[in-house]
């Protein structure tokens, strides 16, 4: 069955990096776009960054921008997140999430969530 | 980046009422819109996509209507378990892009 595995957070320093992961099973990476998506405590659901079925696109949220890296490796069926300069205000649980396309395009599938703390 | 704005941020009702929750778009999105319900501690679940189509395994009190800019989620008969925050999501074009949630609580 489907499944989508994040690991990777924890507690970091301000200006420091961090690499999240997530382990996908079921279905494979590269026919699905794949998002990032952030939920700071207590607040909404805030997508971070996205890459396209063919990895050919990627897109950042304005905030990110120039800082997150957004990746796969189709042998590993994984997807990353690699976050540098990391910010107080980056501190949320981050979420994997695959996006099925498609007239009924919706995030059909979630990981569990990992938590990032940006904290000195 | 299209915007989505929903309202009530916040209601709270008791088991058995009719619940409504409305969204709205910066601009017309068809009927590319999706509702997430998600519990505390939990990753947020797919309820409704398309605009009115029940996800597999969702009970039948939630309904989903709307296409364009505006659109609702109604719950019927509020359930003991459907205490939780609801998402509204567009997907007519990348990135897609979530309202700000509306948490249903308990009156």
């Amino acid at each position: 069955q489907v499944q989508l595995v994040e690991s990777g957070g924890g507690v970091v320093q301000p200006g420091r990096s961090l690499r999240l992961s997530c382990a996908a099973s079921g279905f494979s990476l590269s026919s699905f776009a794949m998002y990032w998506v952030r939920q700071a405590p207590g607040k909404g659901l805030q997508w971070v960054a996205v890459i396209s079925f063919d990895g050919s696109n990627k897109y950042y949220t304005d905030s990110v921008k120039g800082r997150f890296t957004i990746s796969r490796d189709s042998s590993k069926n994984t997807l990353y997140l690699q976050m540098n300069s990391l910010r107080a205000d980056d501190t949320a649980i981050y979420y994997c999430a695959r996006d099925r396309g498609g007239y009924d395009s919706a995030f059909d599938y979630w990981g569990q969530g990992t938590l990032v703390t940006v904290s000195s | 980046d299209i915007q989505m704005t929903q309202s009530p941020s916040s209601l709270s009702a008791s088991g058995g009422d009719r619940v409504t929750i409305t969204c709205r778009a910066s601009q017309s999105i068809s009927r590319y819109l999706n509702w997430y319900q998600q519990k505390p501690g939990k990753a947020p679940e797919l309820l409704i996509y398309a605009a009115s189509s029940l996800q597999g395994g969702v009970p039948s009190r939630f309904s989903g209507s709307g296409s364009g800019t505006d659109f609702t989620l109604t719950i019927s008969s509020l359930q003991p378990e459907d205490f939780a925050t609801y998402y509204c999501q567009q997907t007519y074009t990348a990135p897609r892009t979530f309202g700000q949630g509306t948490k249903v609580e308990i009156k």
